[in-house]
């Protein structure tokens, strides 16, 4: 089925560890980003991306590295995990990422819940 | 800065009972709204949207309606169901490469 696809649905990890959230998408999407989701917050951007080879900060990117080698793929990467970034984390997709008029909306992913212990 | 505001839930209703979930939002320009829905243990889906003043958005039986004169874009339904029960975003997208949403508002409806 077309989408945003996540991968892992569920990790728990040991504060220091690291690991890579996978995002994939195949809606030939221009348009990736990463939120984090809290109760009470509502949902944050970490990073987006506008195209391969172009991401730049959202509001929250501390502790958090991406990249975009294809348009297909957009991993998020925690490099020393921290209990503060213990949340869901949601990838979504659209293809213009609202630059145009008539703003598209985002697809999302199902999610990945994260622990940091 | 570009902001959306929702009201606090959550909001406890019957079924078959009317729904109002309020949003206003602040932006420059002119910005396309969304609303989105969250069922428990999903992803956010779009729900509807509107890109220009007075455009209604609809779907589901949901409408909303983009107001630029009080900077709003409250989500209404007649009637509501049980399968209704999920949190509801409004968001905004101004030009720029991002979105902003709201904080969520919870709906449970009872049978």
């Amino acid at each position: 089925n077309a989408g945003v696809t996540q991968t892992p649905k569920f990790q728990v990890l040991k504060t220091g560890q690291s690991m890579t959230l996978q995002c994939a998408q195949d809606m030939n999407h221009e348009y990736m980003s990463w939120y984090r989701q809290d109760p009470g917050m509502g949902l944050r951007l970490i990073h987006y991306s506008v195209g391969a080879g172009i991401t730049d900060q959202g509001e929250v990117p501390n502790g958090y590295n991406v990249s975009r080698s294809t348009t297909e793929d957009f991993p998020l990467r925690l490099l020393s995990a921290a209990p503060s970034q213990t949340s869901v984390y949601f990838c979504a997709s659209s293809y213009s990422g609202g630059v145009r008029v008539n703003g598209d909306g985002y697809t999302f992913g199902s999610g990945t819940r994260l622990t940091v212990v | 800065g570009d902001s959306v505001t929702q009201m606090e839930g959550p909001v406890t209703l019957s079924e078959e009972a009317f729904l109002t979930i309020n949003c206003t939002y602040t932006a420059t320009g002119y910005p396309s709204l969304f609303w989105y829905v969250q069922y428990p243990g999903e992803g956010l889906q779009l729900l509807l949207k509107a890109t220009k003043a007075d455009d209604k958005g609809s779907n589901k039986g949901f409408e909303a309606t983009y107001r630029k004169e009080t900077t709003s874009f409250h989500l209404e339904k007649g009637s509501v169901q049980v399968s209704d029960s999920a949190v509801y975003f409004c968001a905004l997208s101004s030009g720029t490469y991002k979105y902003i949403f709201g904080t969520g508002t919870r709906l449970k409806v009872l049978a």
